[in-house]
């Protein structure tokens, strides 16, 4: 199974200040035709978790752009520009390249 | 609107049975795969294994490969997970997943776009 890991594992960010999160693979993501199988989840207290991020850089519908995600290969980054409220959760990446799918230990952004 | 709707909250004793359920809406349900995905208390997510409507082809995680049953009925747009002989330490929320898919060009084959639509969850209890 692939292995991911995430660091931060808490985060503590005062709203309006940027946050980024690291996330490496134990195997490349990166397909031979260019894609990078990486996505990144944000699970907000008491919700399902919902898709931010897919394909390593790609945001899903209704993302705001505050949110960026960049990498290829083996190391991907989540950046939030301004963090807002409603961005305090926990975030997980997770791989697509193989099954079994597999998610990092996940994220915990608080407020400072 | 895509929707994925689970079944209730279950209690069961350890031993006992459960088939829980998850019903899929808004989209053509036979042309995604149906996931599974348990978080137990205060933890992260793990990802327990898909099936695929049209087929029923199933891929588990070798974790939960024997201990669940994932199944399909296309008929009724619904999915199941199963377990025969429940554990204190099954004890978790479950959530229905769709995963998303994009055909690529070059490879000419379909791939994953990550889990596009979340259920709400089915939380489960086994205690004595």
């Amino acid at each position: 199974d692939i292995v991911m890991t995430q660091s931060p594992l808490s985060l503590a960010v005062t709203p309006g200040e940027p946050a980024s999160i690291s996330c490496r693979s134990s195997h490349t993501l990166l397909s031979l035709t260019g894609y990078n199988y990486l996505d990144w989840y944000l699970q907000r207290p008491g919700q399902s978790p919902q898709l931010l991020i897919y394909l390593g850089s790609t945001r899903a519908s209704g993302v705001p752009d505050r949110f960026s995600g960049s990498g290829s290969g083996t190391d991907f980054t989540l950046k939030i520009s301004r963090v807002e409220a409603e961005d305090f959760g926990v975030y997980y990446c997770m791989q697509g390249v193989q099954t079994p799918r597999t998610f990092g230990q996940g994220t915990k952004l608080e407020i400072k | 609107e895509v929707q994925l709707v689970q079944s209730g909250v279950e209690m069961r004793e350890p031993g006992e049975s459960l088939k829980i359920s998850c019903k899929g809406s808004g989209y053509d349900f036979v042309n995604y795969w149906i996931g599974w995905v348990r978080q137990m208390p205060g933890k992260g997510l793990e990802w327990m294994g898909m099936i695929h409507p049209d087929d029923s082809d199933v891929d588990y995680s070798p974790s939960f490969q024997g201990r669940v049953i994932i199944s399909v009925d296309k008929s009724v747009s619904t999915a199941y997970l199963q377990w025969t002989s429940l554990q204190a330490s099954d004890t978790a929320t479950y959530y229905c997943v769709r995963e998303g898919y994009h055909f690529d060009p070059i490879d000419k084959d379909y791939s994953s776009t990550g889990i596009d639509h979340w259920g709400p969850g089915t939380r489960v209890t086994v205690s004595s």
